[in-house]
């Protein structure tokens, strides 16, 4: 199976920053790597897939990059609406797998 | 626009079952992709289930031999019965479509609003 860790599983931050958020698999994936926002008690929505595909309607704000093993999710000038937990996930292999999470707080 | 409507949770023994089903709207279940993932209380994310649109399944290893995923076409629903319930399948259950880009290439993109399993004495 695929390792997905996230770092950091929990950050800090203000209104306007820039946040990146890093997903490493455990072995190469190309670009097989999603990206979701989850809030409390809702149902996760996929921001970017492959890596670096926006999906319609998300926010430019949001971006991703990354190949391989290595990937990262930024956020440009964060809003209030961003504060929530952002999950990666593999579909290079099945089982499909998912980073912990990471908690982007006020 | 797709809707997903996961029902059938609820507080059940461990050893016991428990049938959820997904009623979709606005995509046709069987020309699909359909999964299922789940998240414990403050939790992250696991995938449980795959039906692709050609029937083949996957499932995860911790499922695998207990759960049973599968579709009807008549009523547009995706199912998952769930045998030999443990404590640790307690959790929010829910009912995802599958895009497909390409081989490989495949994410969640509409999502259930998740029902609850409790595996409890």
């Amino acid at each position: 199976d695929i390792q997905m860790t996230q770092s950091p599983s929990s950050l800090s931050a203000s209104v306007g920053d820039r946040v990146t958020i890093t997903c490493r698999a455990s072995q190469s994936m190309s670009n097989y790597l999603n990206w979701y926002q989850q809030k409390p008690g809702k149902a996760p929505k996929v921001l970017i897939s492959a890596a670096s595909s926006l999906e319609s309607g998300v926010p430019s704000r949001f971006s991703g990059s990354g190949s391989g093993t290595d990937f990262t999710l930024t956020i440009d000038s964060l809003q209030p609406e961003d504060f929530a937990t952002y999950y990666c996930q593999q579909s290079y292999n099945i089982p499909w797998t998912f980073g912990q999470g990471t908690r982007v707080e006020i | 626009e797709v809707q997903l409507v996961e029902s059938g949770g609820g507080l059940v023994q461990p050893g016991g079952s428990l049938r959820l089903s997904c009623a979709a709207s606005g995509v046709t279940v069987n020309n699909n992709y359909m999964s299922w993932v789940r998240q414990a209380a403050g939790k992250g994310l696991e995938w449980v289930s795959v039906i692709y649109s050609s029937g083949t399944i996957y499932y995860a290893d911790s499922v695998k031999g207990r759960f049973t995923i599968s579709r009807d076409s008549f009523r547009n629903t995706l199912y998952l019965q769930m045998n030999s319930l443990r404590a640790e399948d307690t959790a929010v259950y829910y009912c995802a479509k599958v895009r497909v880009v390409s081989a490989g290439r495949y994410y969640f993109d509409w999502w259930g609003q998740g029902t609850l399993v409790t595996v409890s004495s």
